[in-house]
Order: structure tokens, then sequence, then C-alpha cells
């Protein structure tokens, strides 16, 4: 079975800063696609920005970006130039090719500090 | 584009009732939906996949008969929670998958559900 791991649940920054979300995961799947989330106080979930597996350029997405390192099954979630707008809480996950199913970490509270 | 709507956003409800949540892709066709709760503070926990036409298929550990799933078209999918009880009180958040598309799910807003 497939597990997500994020090992810390609570994070904070300073505004404009930068700031680094771990977030490891096991699985015997070759294919596969990984994601972080984001969800404000409404609980409405948000996508961040998503990697396919199967490419070894990191994801980017204006001041967010991932390391993923698919040999050590990491894949940590850089946010730069922090703003208090970012603060939330963050949910790697983990998508199954084969069945479409996301299986999701603990979570991380982030705090941004003004 | 790519918005799922759940109704109601909350609901109340006496120990013993049923309650049904609709999930809804306003603007695109979902043959795949899903069912998350979350309890506050946690992280969602898949509690079934709900297949247009086909029975849902759940997680282990989910009782069937307690939360019934129908997925009768294309863009709605109702979760039924019978016989509530307080410990079924959550926040339960359904995803819709657009047809032919693997890696994407666009989530719902939640329900809150409390039961007395």
């Amino acid at each position: 079975a497939q597990t997500v791991t994020q090992s810390q649940p609570e994070m904070s920054v300073q505004e404009a800063e930068t700031v680094t979300l771990s977030c490891t995961y096991d699985t015997s799947e070759s294919d596969y696609y990984l994601f972080w989330y984001k969800q404000p106080p409404s609980r409405q979930m948000i996508l961040v920005i998503r990697q396919e597996a199967y490419k070894q350029q990191n994801a980017t997405e204006n001041r967010f970006s991932v390391n993923f390192q698919k040999a050590a099954k990491s894949f940590s979630l850089k946010i730069s130039d922090s703003q208090l707008g970012d603060a939330a809480m963050y949910f790697c996950a983990y998508g199954s090719s084969n069945t479409g199913k996301l299986i999701f970490g603990q979570g991380t509270t982030l705090q941004v500090k003004p | 584009g790519a918005v799922v709507s759940q109704h109601p956003s909350r609901v109340i409800c006496k120990s013993g009732t049923s309650v049904k949540i609709e999930c809804r892709s306003l603007d695109f066709q979902a043959t795949t939906m899903f069912w998350y709760r979350q309890f506050p503070k946690k992280s969602l926990m898949l509690m079934a996949t709900s297949n247009e036409g086909s029975k849902a298929t759940y997680e282990q550990g989910v009782e069937k008969d307690k939360f019934l799933i129908n997925h009768a078209s294309l863009t709605l999918s109702t979760l039924t929670v019978t016989s509530a009880h307080p410990e079924d009180s959550s926040f339960y958040i359904c995803s819709a998958r657009p047809s032919g598309k693997v890696n994407e799910q666009f989530f719902g807003p939640g329900t809150r559900l409390t039961v007395l």
C-alpha cells in the first residue's frame, strides 16, 4: 500500500521569506503523480502544484516549486516570497495512475508572520 | 471551469436520521467521483470511489451499509449517511475526476455534518 508522510505538523515563515515543506512517500508503483494541495480556513482544497513521476524536471508554479527526488521518494514544496495569503494547511498527496485514488499526508500548518 | 459543488454545506440532524449529501460537477462530466472524510485539523481519508452506473468501491473499514453512495449520472454522486450517530459528525468532501483524465481531481467545498 502507498503511504505519504509529512513530518512537520507546523511551520512558520516570515513574510517575504522562503519556506520548504517536507514530504516523503512509499510506493511500489512505477507510474504515479504527486501533488501539493492547500487548504485555507474555508476548507476548500486548492491544487498548488502537480508532478508527474516520469518527469525528471521539477515542477514550478510562480512562487511555488518542488524538489522531486524519485529515488529517495521525497517531494518537498518550496514557497518563495511568502505572503500572508499563503497561511493554510498544506497536504502532500500521492496519486495512483492505476486507480486514480489520492493518498494524503498528515498535513503541515503554515503560519506566515507579518 | 472545473467547478464542483456540494449540497448542503452544513447540516445538523438528530441521531438515528439519515442525511444525503450531493456532489455535482457543474461544467464537466465525471465518470469517477471520490468521497473523503476529514476530522478537525486532520488529513483527508478516502472513504469510497464512486463510478457512474456501477457500485461504489469502499475503502477498508468503511461500512457500505452506513455510507450509501449513488452515482446515477455523469455529473452527480450522492452520499447518504444512514441512521446517523454523533460519531458520524465530520467534514465530508467530494472530488470529481473529469472523464478521460487520470491525474486530475477537482474538489467540492465540503459538507459539515453534525449529529446531535
